[in-house]
């Protein structure tokens, strides 16, 4: 089945320490992105990948980390966790390398910084 | 700068109704256009995708039109179902690097 994963699904942290959320896609897309989903502040982009070794920021870059150096997997690292990021957070991945054509998103991680 | 407004914010109808979800954005110079879907614990789910060049798309019971100059797009859903119910999302595309422009979404529930 064509998807995309994440994993963990839900995570209670505390402030400071070290997690990696991973994002995997098995459709050999080239386009990967990272989004967060706040109340009232909708879904906003953090960073996106177009090919293996090529990241690049989004909208809301501070706090992260991002690596591809594989094609399927795209994991978000967030190296210093504080209660500010406490979100919904959603991987996607698209075909092409510009990203211009449908998006399909993972189930999202629940995120808790306490 | 590029906002995308959804209104309304939350609509309730009984089983069968047609209805239409609205979708407005500021800037035209839009690649395309994508609604989606969210149900709670399960992600987004693309529904439709509209390029900029074109007016509307279908599949099934949805459709979508674009009206790029008005900054304007409406989906359509026929004879709804219990099973519709979810938070629909549209997203404008602004082209080179993907990114996507979320509304804030419309939360729909239908009553059987």
């Amino acid at each position: 089945e064509a998807q995309v994963t994440q994993n963990p699904r839900y995570l209670i942290t505390v402030t400071g320490k070290k997690l990696t959320v991973t994002c995997s896609q098995n459709m050999n897309h080239e386009y990967m992105s990272w989004y967060r989903q706040d109340p009232g502040l909708g879904l906003r982009q953090i960073y996106y990948s177009m090919n293996v070794e090529v990241t690049d920021k989004g909208d809301v870059p501070e706090g992260y980390k991002v690596s591809r150096k594989e094609k399927r997997n795209f994991p978000l690292i967030l190296e210093s966790p504080s209660p500010n990021q406490t979100s919904l957070y959603f991987c996607a991945s698209s075909l092409s390398t510009s990203g211009i054509d449908t998006q399909y998103f993972g189930p999202g991680t629940r995120l808790t910084v306490l | 700068k590029q906002e995308v407004t959804q209104i309304p914010a939350a609509l309730s109808v009984p089983e069968g109704e047609n209805l239409v979800l609205n979708c407005s954005f500021t800037d035209s110079a839009i690649y395309n256009l994508q609604w989606f879907r969210q149900d709670p614990g399960k992600g987004l789910t693309s529904l439709l995708l509209i390029q900029s060049s074109q007016r509307e798309q279908t599949s099934g019971r949805l459709n979508a039109s674009l009206d790029k100059s008005s900054g304007r797009s409406t989906l359509y859903i026929a004879a709804s179902q219990p099973g519709d119910s979810a938070t629909y999302l549209c997203a404008v595309c602004l082209g080179w690097r993907g990114k996507l422009i979320f509304g804030q979404g419309t939360e729909l529930s239908v009553k059987p």
